[in-house]
């Protein structure tokens, strides 16, 4: 079965730092989607990026980008020009690519704090 | 666009009873998706509808159940509720199923369930 850990439960950056949450996976298959969503107070989870598995090319949205490591099974984010806004749950989360292997499977997350 | 709504936002029940939880997707999403959310055991995957049917099943007891219509809107029920249901219900809604480039879920606000 797949699995997704997160091993940092909280993390904290300055206002206008760099900060990077790490994620790892397990799986056999080699087509498949990884996610990162935010969740704020307001507990609205909502899709930070994406990335496809076939895909060599990290993603980037804006100031968050990932760092995919495919043979490695490695998934960390970065935030950079961190804002405090960015302060929230963040979970990393797998889903296998056929319609029928179950859903989104999701890290523990980690808890990120902004000082300003 | 308008984002993915769920109804009620709050609810408090008694054990025992039962309880519906509606969702209604993004306009043109025909798959919803439901996850149950609890400090325990973190995100847990409970059904996905696509067109009316039952596409995944997490694992959930029985007393767990759901339903599409054909306006893609989507209730879960639980019937016989108990303590430990008590938790935050997100909805998730994409346009199609998993399998192929460009998958993506989004999240309603979610229910808070509160059973005493």
């Amino acid at each position: 079965a797949q699995t997704v850990t997160q091993s940092q439960p909280e993390m904290s950056v300055q206002e206008a730092e760099t900060v990077t949450l790490s994620c790892t996976y397990d799986t056999s298959e080699s087509d498949y989607y990884l996610f990162w969503y935010k969740q704020p107070p307001s507990r609205q989870m909502i899709l930070v990026i994406r990335q496809e598995a076939y895909k060599q090319q990290n993603a980037t949205e804006n100031r968050f980008s990932v760092n995919f490591q495919k043979a490695a099974k490695s998934f960390s984010l970065k935030i950079s020009d961190s804002q405090l806004g960015d302060a929230a749950m963040y979970f990393c989360a797998y889903r296998g690519y056929g319609g029928s292997q179950g859903n989104l499977i999701f890290g523990k997350g980690t808890k990120l704090s902004v000082k300003p | 666009k308008a984002g993915v709504t769920q109804t009620p936002r709050y609810l408090i029940k008694t054990r025992g009873q039962q309880v519906t939880l509606s969702c209604s997707p993004i306009s043109g999403h025909r798959s919803v998706s439901w996850y149950q959310q609890t400090p325990g055991q973190g995100l847990q995957f409970l059904f996905e509808y696509f067109s009316e049917t039952q596409r995944n099943k997490g694992n959930f007891p029985g007393r767990f159940s759901g339903r599409q219509f054909s306006n893609s809107r989507s209730e879960m029920n639980v019937s016989t509720l108990e303590l430990g249901d008590s938790a935050l219900y997100l909805c998730a809604s994409s346009p199609r199923l998993a399998g192929g480039p460009g998958y993506e879920q989004y999240f309603g606000p979610g229910t808070r369930l509160t059973v005493t």
